[in-house]
């Protein structure tokens, strides 16, 4: 399996308050991406990163911002949390963007917004 | 904006049955397609990578096929074990923005009954 740790596993949350998930790859991946899970819609990318310090946008990316510092991690913020965040957070990490690549995800991060 | 859609949403089929999910695509300007499988309360695991030059992939008793014309793919499973009840995600690799990402579609969840 691909070194990959997500932290917090399970966060229960308030409504306005500042939320950090934090992405961990011992891979040494140029590419890191922050995905969340929700019924009916599959995963949706929120963000990005295709290097330290590069980052863009996803499809759903209103409400979050993210930041890389080092190449091993990656940063997922909620400046102030809704209950429409309230979802299951994935980071997934690729080699490279080929076409023979993959993407390796991480375990989840399960965030309730109350 | 590529849309994904897996048929049927939900599967039932008991123990040793070859069976088929089935995964659509509206945009046929792609990279590649992933099969995914996730068990409940888990990430995704990479099952099989088709490039778009490619026409199947091949893993075991699970066969890919890609028809990129006709915008599907499907997954074939053969002989059917327990061991395979879980979630199978399609995703396709589109080009957009800085790095290619991967859209989704909702998932098949297979149960394989004793």
């Amino acid at each position: 399996d691909a070194g990959i740790t997500q932290s917090p596993r399970h966060k229960v949350t308030e409504t306005g308050t500042p939320v950090t998930l934090r992405c961990h790859q011992t891979e040494n991946h140029r590419y890191m991406y922050w995905y969340r899970q929700d019924p009916g819609h599959g995963l949706r990318l929120i963000h990005y990163s295709y290097g330290v310090k590069d980052t863009d946008k996803g499809e759903v990316s209103d409400g979050y911002s993210v930041s890389r510092s080092k190449t091993e991690d990656f940063l997922l913020t909620l400046e102030s949390a809704t209950s429409s965040q309230t979802s299951v957070y994935f980071c997934a990490i690729s080699e490279s963007t080929g076409g023979e690549n993959t993407q390796y995800f991480g375990p989840g991060t399960r965030l309730t917004v109350l | 904006k590529q849309e994904v859609t897996q048929i049927p949403a939900a599967l039932s089929v008991p123990e040793g049955e070859n069976l088929v999910l089935n995964c659509s695509f509206t945009d046929s300007a792609i990279y590649n397609l992933q099969w995914f499988r996730q068990d409940p309360g888990k990430g995704l695991t990479s099952l099989l990578l088709i490039q778009s030059s490619q026409r199947e992939q091949t893993s075991g008793r699970l066969n890919a096929s890609l028809d990129k014309s006709s915008g599907r793919s499907t997954l074939y499973i053969a002989a059917s074990q327990p061991g395979d009840s879980a979630t199978y995600l399609c995703a396709t690799g589109d080009s957009s923005g800085s790095a290619r990402q991967l859209t989704f579609g909702s998932g098949t969840q297979l149960t394989v009954l004793p």
